[in-house]
């Protein structure tokens, strides 16, 4: 199946910088998606994003299918940015398989 | 609107008993996943519905876990004889055919003693 591999693990900013995490999947993807586990556990939805640019505030997602990456971009960072960024892609099968993770923490 | 409801919250049981856990997904929404998190593993796939069927129960751990899915809408996830590695947060999803976003529940944290 999919492999997916995010970078980096750990990521600490201090309020107000602005960061990149990264996402690279091992075959064409169908769903790509990138998620915030906020510190109560829950999956938010942040992009659905199997090719293109999307934006929603101070966040963005470049996702380059042929090239097998995907960047999700959080400008102005603020402390309840803190928390596991998961990316999260679907080939020919339906169900997501995630990476392991970014965990990011801001600092005020 | 509701977004994806899962049920108890948080379960505490002993080794060896059987537990149920249940999802409600977005009404309208035609597919149904279960996933779960733990410690060693991160997230993982467990089961897909679509519609009422499953045609993707690959990622089953075992034989003692089972789900179905009723009326095209609330999925049981059951676990027979629980043992000490089913403990994690056990996560469903939904989605519709178009497109695939899948949205998360919050998601039941099982304990198992």
């Amino acid at each position: 199946g999919i492999q997916v591999e995010q970078s980096p693990p750990d990521l600490i900013l201090q309020e107000g910088a602005n960061s990149t995490l990264r996402c690279n999947f091992s075959d064409s993807v169908n769903n790509l998606q990138w998620f915030h586990q906020n510190p109560w556990g829950q999956l938010i939805n942040l992009f659905y994003i199997p090719s293109g640019t999307k934006q929603n505030g101070r966040l963005s997602a470049t996702t380059v299918a042929t090239e097998r990456y995907s960047l999700l971009y959080i400008s102005s960072s603020q402390t309840t940015d803190s928390g596991v960024y998961f990316c999260a892609a679907s080939g020919s099968a339906r169900q997501l398989t995630f990476g392991s993770g970014t965990q990011l923490t801001v600092l005020p | 609107g509701a977004g994806v409801s899962q049920s108890p919250s948080n379960k505490v049981t002993e080794k060896g008993k059987d537990v149920e856990l249940r999802c409600d997904p977005i009404s309208g929404h035609t597919a149904l996943y279960w996933y779960r998190q733990s410690l060693g593993q991160g997230l993982e796939f467990l089961i897909y519905f679509q519609g009422n069927s499953a045609p993707d129960k690959s990622g089953l751990p075992s034989d003692r876990f089972s789900a179905e899915r009723t009326g095209g809408s609330v999925s049981t996830l059951t676990i027979q004889r629980t043992q000490q590695e089913d403990s994690a947060v056990y996560l469903c999803a939904s989605s519709q055919p178009r497109p695939e976003t899948q949205y998360f529940g919050p998601g039941t944290r099982l304990l198992v003693l």
